[in-house]
Order: C-alpha cells, then sequence, then structure tokens
C-alpha cells in the first residue's frame, strides 16, 4: 500500500545547475501539490497540478522553477539554475479530489541542499 | 505575510498530562483548519480538523477548539504520551480553495516520560 511517493530523498546540486524533483502520487489521486519548507518555517504552497494541468501556481516563484504532471509518470517539479536560497525540504501531496476537511496526504520530502 | 501563525516553537509536558497547541490566524475567509503531526524525515500526517461551522472537533485523545471571533484555534492532547513528541503544524484554508493551505511554522512538542 504505497503513500506518496517521493525521489530522491536528498539531492545535493552546485550552484547553477538544475534539480528535478519526482513525486508518485498515492493510487487513484488526481491531484497533486508541491510544498516548500525553508528552515525553521512552515510549509509554504508552490503548486496544485492535475493530470496535464497546472490549476494554481500562485505560490511558485516566477522564474526558474516548473511544475508538471504528465499523462504517464510521476509529477516533476523542475529547478533550473539552482541557488544556495533554494535549499529547502520539498513536500509533495495528493488527494483524490478537493482535499476538503480531510487535507493532503504527503510524501516524505526530497531536501535539496545547493552548495 | 504570514496568515498563520504558531507563536510556540517549542512546548514540554509530562506524560499522562495535557498538551495544548495553539494557533492563530489573520485571514477571516478562513474556513477550514487542520492540524499535522510531522516527525523528522518524514511528511506531514494528518491529524485533526475543523470547518467554521464548529467550534470544537474531538477523535480520541485528540480535540480541536476554534474560536472565530478571536480567530483562534487549539489542538488538545490528553492524556500526551511519548510517541506524541513531533512537530504540529495547524494549516487554514479559504472556503472558496480548499487546495491551498496556509501553514503556521510548527511547534515542537516534547513529552516527557
Amino acid at each position: 500500500n504505497a503513500g506518496v511517493m517521493q525521489n530522491p530523498r536528498h539531492l545535493v546540486r552546485r550552484r547553477g545547475q538544475e534539480a528535478r524533483l519526482r513525486c508518485s502520487p498515492m493510487k487513484g489521486h488526481s491531484h497533486v501539490y508541491w510544498y516548500r519548507q525553508l528552515p525553521e518555517e512552515g510549509l509554504k504552497f508552490m503548486v496544485y497540478l492535475q493530470k496535464e494541468n497546472i490549476i494554481d501556481e500562485s505560490g511558485m516563484p516566477k522564474e526558474r522553477f516548473s511544475a508538471e504532471f504528465p499523462k504517464e509518470g510521476p509529477s516533476i517539479l523542475r529547478i533550473q539554475q539552482v541557488v544556495r536560497g533554494d535549499s529547502a525540504a520539498y513536500f509533495c501531496a495528493s488527494s483524490p479530489s478537493s482535499p476538503g476537511n480531510y487535507g493532503y496526504t504527503f510524501g516524505s520530502g526530497t531536501r535539496l541542499t545547493v552548495v | 505575510d504570514q496568515q498563520v501563525k504558531q507563536n510556540s516553537p517549542s512546548l514540554s509536558v509530562q506524560e499522562g498530562r495535557i498538551s495544548i497547541l495553539n494557533c492563530d490566524y489573520t485571514n477571516s475567509m478562513f474556513d477550514y483548519f487542520l492540524w499535522y503531526k510531522k516527525y523528522p524525515a518524514e511528511g506531514p500526517t494528518f491529524l485533526i480538523s475543523i470547518s467554521s461551522i464548529k467550534d470544537k472537533n474531538e477523535d480520541g485523545r485528540f480535540t480541536v477548539f476554534l474560536n472565530k471571533s478571536a480567530k483562534h484555534l487549539s489542538l488538545h492532547i490528553v492524556p500526551s504520551q511519548p510517541g506524541d513528541s513531533a512537530v504540529y503544524f495547524c494549516a487554514a484554508a479559504p472556503g472558496d480553495n480548499f487546495n491551498k493551505f496556509y501553514f503556521g511554522s510548527g511547534t515542537k512538542l516534547n513529552v516527557k516520560p
């Protein structure tokens, strides 16, 4: 009974490289959300996707960040030309429909370190 | 602009006693409130929720109270157990967008045996 699977768990990138974070939602879940947690802070919403559609990207930085959830395969959060400030834990969550009162199911996160 | 605030970064409680975690919010449009629990190196797990039409919701040892006029909610855990030691986040969403939650910065609860 796999939950939300994120990989890699840890990712180290040098400044200027690209980071690709993957998220496979729970079986039967068609809604995917990405959140970022900076050190000593709460989770901040980045983007909400359904299959092949970005529904809400109001929390995404305007540059260097993109997300997709293709018809087949995992959702990808892509960060181009990473900078030290991108170091954070990135959490993916999924839900079968609008989460409402039941919230999301989160994955274990990808910890990105930019050196 | 922090719309959900948890002003206590940490809380220490003796096993068997009550733990009270607090959360304040500023946006009067928030309609749904959730508490998540997070262990180190894991993702947050959903604990309990409450909608703005209620002022209390109970699930076993966990009770959430909502005071809309004060824009304040609290999570009570009684009796507290060592396994409850974790970081607790409160989160809120407006009624017209349940897909985007605003999280507080968390309170680290330590339950001492």
